[in-house]
């Protein structure tokens, strides 16, 4: 069975501080991995996929396969990064997508 | 136009009703989904549409039933709900299987059930 942990409900942190929204997986296959935010009363937005390998917003994620993780990482917290973030595995082949718990990021000023 | 539209926004309805869900997407996506989520938990799957065939229901009670009508739109039919069947119901497409591309989500119908 495929899971997507993410151990923290919460992270605050202030602004200009690095931030790390940890993601862990199990899944025997080939993951795909997701990162997707939700800002306050907006739609769920896809913010980084693994395959691309791209940087949005500041942000970064580098799938290790060794340690089953995919942690979401930024340099410099900005205030318009709180939000919600879900970290989420997709499998090659299927349609189905398995969320995290979500973890939700304050900046404070 | 790169975006998944819902409508209502919000619906309140009673236990005995029977309202209809919408959402459109003009993108060319041939997956489209929805999806349940409760206040501060992650979204549930609840169907999935690809090339307008039912995929996956995910044991979704029969007083939920999905129709895709033609490859734009996707319908969530609702009849004779609970008070606990009350969230915000997202509808999300995505091109073909999705995995590389991720899914494009709907701002979501905030459903209230009375």
């Amino acid at each position: 069975a495929q899971r997507v942990t993410q151990p923290e409900k919460l992270l605050s942190v202030f602004k200009g501080a690095p931030v790390e929204l940890k993601c862990n997986y199990s899944y025997s296959g080939s993951p795909e991995l997701f990162w997707y935010v939700q800002y306050s009363r907006q739609r769920l937005q896809l913010l980084l996929r693994h395959i691309s390998r791209e940087s949005i917003k500041g942000f970064t994620a580098d799938l290790n396969k060794g340690e089953t993780s995919f942690h979401l990482k930024k340099p410099f917290a900005q205030e318009e990064d709180s939000a919600m973030y879900y970290c989420a595995l997709g499998r090659a082949g299927s349609y189905q997508l398995t969320f995290g718990k979500g973890t939700k990021l304050s900046v404070i000023p | 136009d790169t975006e998944v539209t819902q409508t209502p926004k919000h619906l309140v309805m009673g236990m005995t009703n029977k309202k209809s869900l919408k959402c459109e997407q003009h993108m060319g996506h041939r997956a489209m989904y929805w999806y349940k989520q409760k206040a501060k938990k992650p979204p549930e799957l609840m169907f999935v549409y690809s090339y307008e065939k039912l995929s996956i229901n995910e044991s979704v009670p029969s007083r939920f039933s999905p129709e895709c009508p033609n490859s734009s739109l996707l319908n969530l039919h609702l009849h004779a709900l609970q008070p606990e069947d009350s969230a915000l119901y997202l509808c999300a497409s995505s091109q073909d299987q999705g995995q590389y591309y991720g899914y494009t989500f709907g701002s979501g119908t905030r459903l209230t059930v009375v």
